[in-house]
């Protein structure tokens, strides 16, 4: 099994600030790599796909870069409806034995 | 609007079986996955298993097999995740997605059921 493992797993940062997440996997995934929004109560949403894709919608202060091992989500200018759980999740393998790293929360600073 | 709409929140005792709903809407039911995601209380996303509604193809994630049985009825465009034998730690909410045949990110989701099993 692909182990993602997300870091840090809490980032403080302070609203109009930039804020870099990190997903490294145990084996290469290629670019095939997502990120996801979780807040409270609600359902995820794609925010990435390949890497560095952007979903339908998504605001273009998101991005993301990364192959093989080693990704990066960024948020150039964090926005208070920013501050939420970010997960990666690798979909690489068939047959699929998929996998989400553990999460990371972002909270306001 | 392209939606997943699940069946509502459970309540049920150990031991006991449950069959939970996903319906697919404004997109050809046929043309996408269906996966499941667990999501147990406080903690992060696991994925479970795919179906391909237009031959009913699935695939288990090694954690998930024999454990939970995922299925769907095209004719109604709509997939299901079920158990026969539910144990407390089945509990946490359980979300449907939708996935690019050729690409597996899950690109709209449902907005879950929770599952309570607690004797």
């Amino acid at each position: 099994e692909i182990v993602m493992t997300q870091s840090p797993a809490t980032l403080s940062v302070s609203p109009g600030e930039r804020a870099t997440l990190s997903c490294r996997a145990s084996q290469s995934v290629s670019s095939n790599l997502a990120w996801y929004q979780q807040k409270p109560g609600q359902a995820p949403r794609l925010l990435i796909y390949g890497a560095s894709t952007r979903a339908t919608g998504i605001p273009a202060r998101f991005s993301g870069s990364g192959s093989g091992t080693e990704f990066t989500l960024t948020i150039s200018s964090l926005q208070s409806e920013d501050f939420a759980v970010y997960y990666c999740q690798q979909y690489n393998n068939w047959p699929p034995s998929w996998t989400f790293g553990q999460g990371t929360k972002v909270e306001i600073k | 609007e392209v939606q997943l709409v699940q069946s509502g929140a459970e309540v049920k005792k150990p031991g006991e079986s449950l069959k939970i709903s996903c319906k697919g809407s404004g997109y050809s039911f046929t043309s996408y996955w269906i996966g499941w995601v667990r999501q147990m209380p406080g903690k992060g996303l696991e994925w479970m298993g795919i179906i391909y509604p237009g031959d009913s193809d699935t695939r288990y994630s090694p954690s998930f097999q024999g454990q939970v049985t995922i299925s769907a009825d095209k004719s109604i465009s709509t997939a299901y995740l079920q158990w026969s034998s539910l144990k407390a730690s089945d509990t946490a909410m359980y979300y449907c997605a939708r996935m690019p045949l050729d690409t597996y990110y899950m690109d709209v989701w449902g907005k879950g059921t929770t599952v309570t099993v607690s004797s």
